[in-house]
């Protein structure tokens, strides 16, 4: 699976967008791009994937870029319990996901 | 979403004895289960895949005899860490695919805190 690369840590207000960067520039071709949180002491929770088309949820956005070398989560309006490690891992077929040390989002009151 | 549970939560126990972590798909069938372990301000380590009815898959440098799989049904897998010393202290999470093959996310438990004292 391709390796991706995340901030180490970001801030962010309550209330506003927050946008979490990943690069997965060795990214292949049936690699999916997904997007999981941790919450202290909680198993990972899922938020969102796709493979090159932007996608929506309920949680979240993923913005993938044409060339699919990198990606963006974006929570639009963050909460102090979104505050969590999120992981951008790139997978492809059904193998276990591969966990990074991901970027650890801190939303501020 | 699909649920995945774990039992127990948190378990305490003493060095040199044996601890079962179970893990059990709620509303889902699961041919494959996956465990791992999370050291603190670590990430998580892919320890095992478990396949229903048939041998685990162990990654590099984990013990198959130490850390023992069970994956007798499509719901439940088990997780055995045998004569447990207290560098086995760690948060175990166990983790699903859906058997429904258009489904390739994967569906994790809370976490069990082993404390080994």
């Amino acid at each position: 699976d391709a390796k991706t690369t995340q901030p180490t840590s970001m801030d962010c207000a309550e209330g506003r967008a927050a946008n979490l960067p990943c690069n997965h520039s060795t990214i292949s071709g049936n690699e999916y791009v997904y997007w999981y949180r941790q919450i202290h002491s909680q198993g990972p929770q899922y938020i969102i994937h796709g493979l090159k088309n932007n996608e929506t949820n309920e949680m979240a956005s993923l913005i993938i870029t044409e060339d699919r070398k990198s990606s963006t989560l974006i929570l639009p309006h963050a909460t102090l319990r979104d505050t969590a490690v999120y992981y951008c891992i790139v997978k492809g077929g059904r193998r276990a996901l591969t966990f990074g040390s991901g970027t650890r989002l801190q939303v501020q009151p | 979403g699909a649920v995945v549970s774990q039992h127990p939560s948190r378990v305490i126990c003493k060095s040199g004895t044996s601890v079962k972590i179970e893990c059990r798909s709620l509303d889902f069938q699961a041919t494959t289960m996956f465990w791992y372990r999370q050291f603190p301000k670590q990430s998580l380590m892919l320890m095992a895949t478990s396949n229903e009815g048939s041998k685990a898959t162990y990654e590099q440098g984990v013990e198959k005899d130490k850390f023992l799989i069970n994956h007798a049904s499509l719901t439940l897998s088990t997780l055995t860490v045998t004569s447990a010393h207290p560098e086995d202290s760690s948060f175990y999470i166990c983790s699903a695919f859906p058997r429904d093959r258009g489904k390739d996310e994967q569906f994790f438990g809370p976490g069990t805190r082993l404390t080994v004292l």
